[in-house]
């Protein structure tokens, strides 16, 4: 199946600090990514969804200016945590679908991002 | 707003039995309802989709139905064994390339 990466897979930063996160769609083209959020013992929760070469749409709750993202290309979505805080620590994951393949309902996840901030 | 309900955080299960996991949800039905695995600290795999016109999808050891009428579906695996111990996840997607719903999840311990 297809594979989707993320790095780094784990990150450590003192707060105030900025942080991106990478993911990468490795042999399919995607022109959608979604940005998820975990804590510990909860659901995924979808934090915005990333259009290559557009702005990306943003749920409920999320601020946009603390949370950056760009989609650059067919196979790269970055997330930006600005100025992070403690309460931004979590498990960050981004999913893709195949841009190829329309009836193909799968989305593809990386294996996640553990962001500590100190 | 739509609610997903996975009706049990935790389920224990002696290896080789049959798991059944449930998944609720309001509202109006999702074009494709999704299973997922998830295992601690990675991110989740896909397992099965079924359509809102199925009723039963198969995969090796893997079972879903779909009860639109119940809103309602429900994953079985049987034999199970120790390696399928998991979180197990029910996703929702409606018409459009819209994103994924994701319910809490079940947490699945198959015992030996």
């Amino acid at each position: 199946g297809a594979v989707v990466s993320q790095h780094p897979s784990r990150v450590i930063c003192k707060s105030g600090t900025s942080v991106k996160i990478e993911c990468r769609s490795l042999d399919f083209q995607a022109t959608t990514m979604f940005w998820y959020r975990q804590f510990p013992k909860k659901s995924l929760m979808l934090m915005a969804t990333s259009n290559e070469g557009s702005k990306a749409t943003y749920e409920q709750g999320v601020e946009k200016d603390k949370f950056l993202i760009n989609h650059a290309s067919l196979t790269l979505s970055t997330l930006t945590v600005t100025s992070a805080h403690p309460e931004d620590s979590s498990f960050y994951i981004c999913s893709a679908r195949d841009s190829a393949t329309s009836g193909n309902r799968e989305q593809f996840f990386g294996p996640g991002t553990r962001l500590t901030v100190l | 707003s739509q609610k997903i309900e996975q009706n049990s955080e935790a389920l224990n299960i002696q290896e080789g039995k049959t798991a059944t996991l449930t998944c609720n949800y309001t509202n109006y039905s999702p074009a494709y309802l999704q299973w997922y695995r998830q295992d601690p600290g990675r991110g989740p795999v896909f397992l099965l989709l079924i359509r809102e016109n199925e009723k039963e999808k198969r995969k090796e050891r893997l079972k879903v139905t779909f009860d639109t009428t119940l809103k309602q579906s429900l994953f079985h695996i049987t034999a199970s064994q120790p390696a399928d111990s998991a979180t197990y996840l029910c996703a929702l997607e409606y018409p459009g390339n819209t994103p994924l719903v994701f319910g809490k999840g079940t947490r699945l311990s198959v015992i030996a």
